[in-house]
């Protein structure tokens, strides 16, 4: 399977832990986008990556969470100290420009549900 | 800044009768619009998108999405639809030329038999 792929697919933590997720996106993509997803909610954007710069991030994403992207290939999202309202499916996404529009079609992985207990 | 409404949190219909999902979009600039599907247990896939061009766009398992510029509205239809299309059903909208993506809070579609 070519697609992008995250690792672990289920975490429970307890609050106060820290927690670190793995994406891997598809190998030709240069672009690499986490989100997370709350219950009834739709994605919300939280950091996007060209190659391994970080060019965004959310204000959403606190000082408790950081992102990084070594050789631009695979992604991890840490978050330290969790809290209870952190509870959510973590989303990573990948695409590649294409073309004159530069419009870039996302692939979205599967996802990792965090729950803090 | 750009925002996605969502008018329907449910949709709930009987197999073979038509639906539409409603969609709204607002933004000062011009922008691509997206349908994503979620089906349970998996991640986002791209069902449909409007960039440029014909106004109607089509997916390969029969829906389509009309983009009204005047009504800043992208309304997701199809005419006959199966079990198989229960899921949840977001509207997206990215600003030209920009990366980021703004969904909207999500459809639930829900066919019954």
């Amino acid at each position: 399977d070519t697609g992008v792929s995250q690792d672990p697919r289920h975490k429970i933590t307890k609050r106060g832990q820290n927690v670190t997720f793995r994406c891997d996106p598809i190998s030709e993509h240069n672009r690499l986008y986490w989100y997370r997803q709350t219950l009834g909610q739709g994605p919300e954007f939280l950091t996007y990556f060209q190659n391994e710069a970080q060019l965004e991030k959310s204000r959403l994403l606190s000082d408790r969470f950081s992102a990084e992207r070594p050789k631009g290939s695979f992604s991890t999202l840490e978050i330290q100290r969790t809290e209870q309202g952190d509870s959510a499916m973590y989303l990573c996404a990948s695409s590649q420009a294409s073309g004159r529009i530069n419009y870039n079609e996302q692939f979205f992985g599967p996802g990792t549900r965090l729950t803090v207990l | 800044a750009q925002s996605v409404t969502q008018l329907d949190s449910q949709v709930p219909v009987f197999e073979e009768a038509p639906v539409e999902l409603r969609c709204n979009y607002s933004s000062s600039v011009s922008v691509y619009l997206f349908w994503y599907v979620q089906y349970p247990n998996q991640g986002l896939q791209l069902l449909l998108k409007y960039l440029s061009g014909s106004t109607l766009v089509e997916s390969i398992n029969g829906f389509e999405a009309e983009f009204n510029k005047s009504q800043t509205s992208f309304h997701l239809r199809k005419p006959s639809v199966h079990i198989s299309d229960t899921a949840e059903y977001f509207c997206a909208v990215s600003v030209t030329g920009g990366f980021k993506t703004i969904f909207g809070a999500g459809t639930r579609l829900f066919v019954k038999a």
